[in-house]
């Protein structure tokens, strides 16, 4: 089953703790890419990846690293910097690059509670 | 910055209707388009991808079609069932340095059975 693999679904963070989402593609993809979800605010761009062994900030980095030393595997930790970390996450890859065929397939996403 | 609206933000309508979506988006340098659908608590799925170069894409009951130069899209959704009800969610892939999509807040979609 080709696809993207998120886990786990469901995540409870206690205040002041490093948590890290899981994210595996068997697509072949180069580019991986998470995104937040909140209420209301649509989604937006947390960290990307063109290519193993390198990555980019998007618009809301800050709180958040990433990895990406596999071409499978991109995991994403939430520090104890990001300040509001409830949020639905979600990993996507696409094939790369800017071109008119770059299709992004997403995962099932992680919920991520502060209890 | 590019940025990407989306009319309604939700819409009710009995089983049966055909229906349109609206994007707009604020610069016309991309290189496509997609259309996803959201399930409470679920990821997105892609419905329809259009190509910068391209005027619409067909799907079974969905058809898009796309104006680049006035910078919008529509989604039709004929003959609808209470199955589409979910959360469709329009999404631009653009040029000008930027990686990754940018996204609407989504539409609210719910069919009466």
């Amino acid at each position: 089953d080709g696809g993207i693999t998120q886990s786990p679904k469901y995540l409870f963070r206690k205040e002041g703790q490093n948590v890290t989402l899981s994210c595996e593609q068997n697509l072949n993809h180069d580019a991986m890419y998470w995104y937040r979800q909140d209420p209301g605010q649509g989604l937006r761009l947390i960290y990307y990846s063109q290519i193993v062994n390198d990555f980019q900030k998007g618009d809301i980095a800050e709180g958040y690293s990433v990895s990406r030393e596999k071409k499978e595997s991109f995991p994403l930790t939430v520090t104890s910097a990001q300040k509001n970390p409830t949020a639905f996450y979600l990993c996507a890859s696409s094939i790369g690059g800017q071109g008119e065929n770059t299709e992004a397939f997403f995962g099932q996403g992680t919920r991520l509670t502060v209890v | 910055k590019q940025e990407v609206t989306q009319i309604p933000a939700a819409l009710s309508v009995p089983e049966g209707e055909n229906l349109v979506l609206n994007c707009s988006f604020t610069d016309s340098a991309i290189y496509n388009l997609q259309w996803f659908r959201q399930d409470p608590g679920k990821g997105l799925t892609s419905l329809l991808l259009i190509q910068s170069s391209q005027r619409e894409q067909t799907s079974g009951r969905l058809n898009a079609s796309l104006d680049k130069s006035s910078g919008r899209s529509t989604l039709y959704i004929a003959a609808s069932q209470p199955g589409d009800s979910a959360t469709y969610l329009c999404a631009v892939l653009s040029g000008g340095g930027a990686d990754g999509l940018t996204f609407g807040k989504g539409t609210h979609l719910i069919i009466q059975p």
